[in-house]
């Protein structure tokens, strides 16, 4: 089982509807969580961090389920610019063990 | 959060030869590490340069094959030795900062690397 898992997609939505990606993680002793946005031949940036709290920043909003070990990231109101790779980032004990999901490419079509 | 420059952005090189990727960090950071992305592949750690001491490299990654210099807390450079076109590849440097309340990780922009 790898320790990072994301559903690769493609996801392919219209502009303006709501998608959600899921990622699991398998070491329960996991620090921090993040996603990343990708574009295409481009470094992945930071899109937000993770807090058990949930987060919300405009139209993402990003969830932590420890007792289940999985994150998710909410799209909603879908732009033509969120077209892009989104990385599901964990890091483990000690903080420096950084393990990247395999990424879930999305294409938001007019 | 961390400024990183990386060059070259982008080399062709031949097969057999040799290349060095150069880091430069805005502020000093204790750990540099230097990933590999391969065409549809998400990312993989090759190793954590630390200064005054040798990298640290991941299972399948030798130094013979990717030596890394720390020669301060501000630059690495990784090199990428007898080039084969499996080497083809995206190469990042990244800085783990405490920022945004835990460790992030900021990249360069990545060296793209195209083996002949």
């Amino acid at each position: 089982r790898k320790e990072v898992e994301q559903d690769p997609g493609p996801f392919n939505v219209p502009e303006g509807a709501t998608v959600a990606f899921n990622c699991t993680y398998s070491n329960s002793a996991s620090q921090s969580f993040f996603w990343y946005r990708q574009d295409c031949r481009k470094e992945p940036k930071l899109l937000m961090s993770v807090y058990s709290s949930g987060n919300e920043d405009g139209r993402f909003t990003a969830q932590l389920n420890r007792a289940s070990q999985y994150i998710s990231l909410l799209i909603r109101d879908s732009k033509l610019s969120d077209s892009a790779t989104y990385l599901c980032v964990v890091v483990n004990t000690g903080g420096f063990k950084t393990i990247f999901g395999a990424g879930t490419r999305l294409f938001v079509k007019a | 959060s961390a400024v990183i420059s990386q060059k070259p952005s982008r080399d062709i090189c031949q097969r057999g030869t040799s290349l060095t990727i150069q880091c430069q960090v805005d502020s000093q950071v204790t750990m540099m590490f230097w990933y590999r992305q391969q065409p549809g592949q998400s990312l993989t750690l090759i190793a954590t340069a630390n200064q005054g001491s040798e990298a640290t490299y991941e299972s399948g990654f030798v130094i013979d094959k990717f030596p890394i210099s720390r020669p301060n807390l501000t630059f690495s450079t990784l090199t990428v030795s007898n080039m084969s076109p499996e080497d083809s590849s995206i190469y990042l440097c990244s800085v783990m900062s405490g920022a945004s309340g835990g460790n992030t990780i900021y990249f360069g922009e990545g060296s793209w690397l195209t083996v002949v």
